[in-house]
């Protein structure tokens, strides 16, 4: 059991571009969800994808997009970043939209300049 | 305001027992979650209760749940100091959570 993956583990980007960060679930998930969390504070529901479809979304403006492939590997795609993008991005997943809970990945820090 | 409310400091001392309050809003969610999460790392699952329990107890931890109030919370026996992290609850069908209780073992 390998649990959930995320890459990378540390980003910096500037301003204005745009950046794709990966998770892998774990084996046997076919829901998972991404989170921002800024210092200092709890995180912040982005979306959740169950098997291919979003089936759920936080306050995010659409320059926040996802995916969800066969293999229930994701992706959070940012366009047009911002310096208030700069947080922490976790992934989690679980077996049956959040039966049991969900397991998280160690996250990847972005770095806005 | 927050869905979630928890109060952000706790500080205990080792061998105490420690006791996290939280408030909820979603009263539809079947499974309710306690997670910890260490600084820098993502947040590890530590319990969960179903909703039609009021107490769930796994070794040093105590989840008790009352639905009428929604408000859920987390005891700690016999606290260590490696059990120093901030503690997040989390409802299933809405996976939102608050700031967080900061949780400070002191020896």
């Amino acid at each position: 059991e390998t649990g959930v993956t995320q890459s990378p583990t540390h980003l910096i980007k500037t301003r204005g571009q745009q950046v794709t960060l990966r998770c892998s679930s774990q084996s046997g998930h076919n829901t998972v969800s991404w989170y921002q969390q800024a210092l200092g504070q709890g995180p912040q529901f982005i979306f959740q994808y169950y098997r291919e479809e979003e089936n759920g979304r936080g306050n995010f403006p659409p320059r926040f997009s996802g995916l969800q492939f066969p293999n229930y590997s994701s992706e959070l795609n940012v366009n047009a970043l911002e310096l208030d993008d700069s947080a922490l991005y976790l992934c989690a997943s679980s077996p049956r939209q959040g039966a049991y809970g969900y397991t998280f990945g160690s996250g990847t820090r972005l770095t806005v300049v | 305001g927050e869905d979630v409310e928890q109060s952000l400091f706790l500080s205990v001392r080792e061998g105490d027992s420690s006791v996290i309050n939280c408030t909820y809003t979603d009263s539809s969610s079947t499974y309710l979650y306690w997670y910890k999460q260490e600084p820098g790392a993502g947040l590890q699952l530590l319990t969960y209760i179903f909703s039609n329990m009021d107490m769930k107890q796994d070794q040093r931890l105590t989840v008790l749940l009352n639905k009428k109030d929604k408000h859920l919370s987390l005891r700690i026996a016999d606290t260590q100091t490696g059990d120093s992290a901030i503690y997040f609850c989390a409802a299933v069908n809405d996976m939102r959570f608050g700031a967080g209780t900061r949780l400070t073992v002191k020896p």
